[in-house]
């Protein structure tokens, strides 16, 4: 079984501060993608990042992926509070089909 | 494009009951994933449906099922419910040329009394 863990859990930051959220595991994925979800909604795809290395950036937002392809995280710049949501993280394993292994969430409350 | 929909939206009902919940995907994708969210446990896959055949499977019990239809619609059903099947169940669609990029739907929120 293929798990993913996100960290941290919880998150609340004054607008302008910079965060990094965390995913690992310890299974090699072929390819990982993060997701924003918010209230009522369901998840959005922010990226995703398919080499062992790539680093992608959107605006604020700066995604890695780690050399190995068992963790990324994802870096906010200056936050918003328009980036308040819940952020996941999500891996593809290989033979998974299409099947996404999701973490268990970052909940991310940026305060003006 | 309309974005993938589901049918109801919300549910109330109670232990012992069945549920059916629906899915519509965008236009022109042939693949449908479930997946349930509860706050302890997250996102967890349920099953995927490509072309009304599933693909794969999640670690659910046999209470949980799904269909795909011709026109790549989607349904799930849940039997013989349990307090802990309540929670937000989301499917998502995927295309060929979509890639790895899945479009989610708002969800079902089901309560079970």
């Amino acid at each position: 079984t293929q798990l993913l863990e996100q960290s941290p859990q919880f998150l609340s930051i004054q607008e302008g501060e910079n965060l990094t959220v965390y995913c690992n595991s310890s299974s090699v994925f072929s390819s990982l993608q993060w997701y924003r979800q918010e209230p009522g909604e369901g998840p959005v795809l922010l990226v995703t990042v398919v080499t062992g290395g790539e680093v992608k950036k959107l605006k604020r937002l700066t995604f890695q992926f780690g050399d190995a392809r068992k963790d990324s995280s994802l870096h906010i710049t200056a936050a918003q509070p328009g980036d308040t949501g819940l952020y996941l993280c999500a891996g593809e394993g290989y033979n998974a089909g299409n099947m996404l292994t999701f973490g268990g969430g970052t909940r991310l409350m940026v305060k003006p | 494009k309309a974005g993938v929909t589901q049918t109801p939206r919300y549910l109330i009902k109670t232990r012992g009951q069945q549920v059916t919940l629906s899915c519509s995907p965008i236009s022109g994708h042939r693949s449908v994933s479930w997946y349930q969210q509860t706050p302890g446990q997250g996102l967890q896959f349920l099953f995927e449906y490509f072309s009304e055949t599933q693909r794969n499977k999640g670690n659910f019990p046999g209470r949980f099922s799904g269909r795909q239809f011709s026109n790549s619609r989607s349904e799930m059903n849940v039997s013989t419910l349990e307090l802990g099947d309540s929670a937000l169940y989301l499917c998502a669609s995927s295309s060929l040329t979509s890639g790895l990029t899945k479009f989610f739907g708002p969800g079902t929120r089901l309560t079970v009394l």
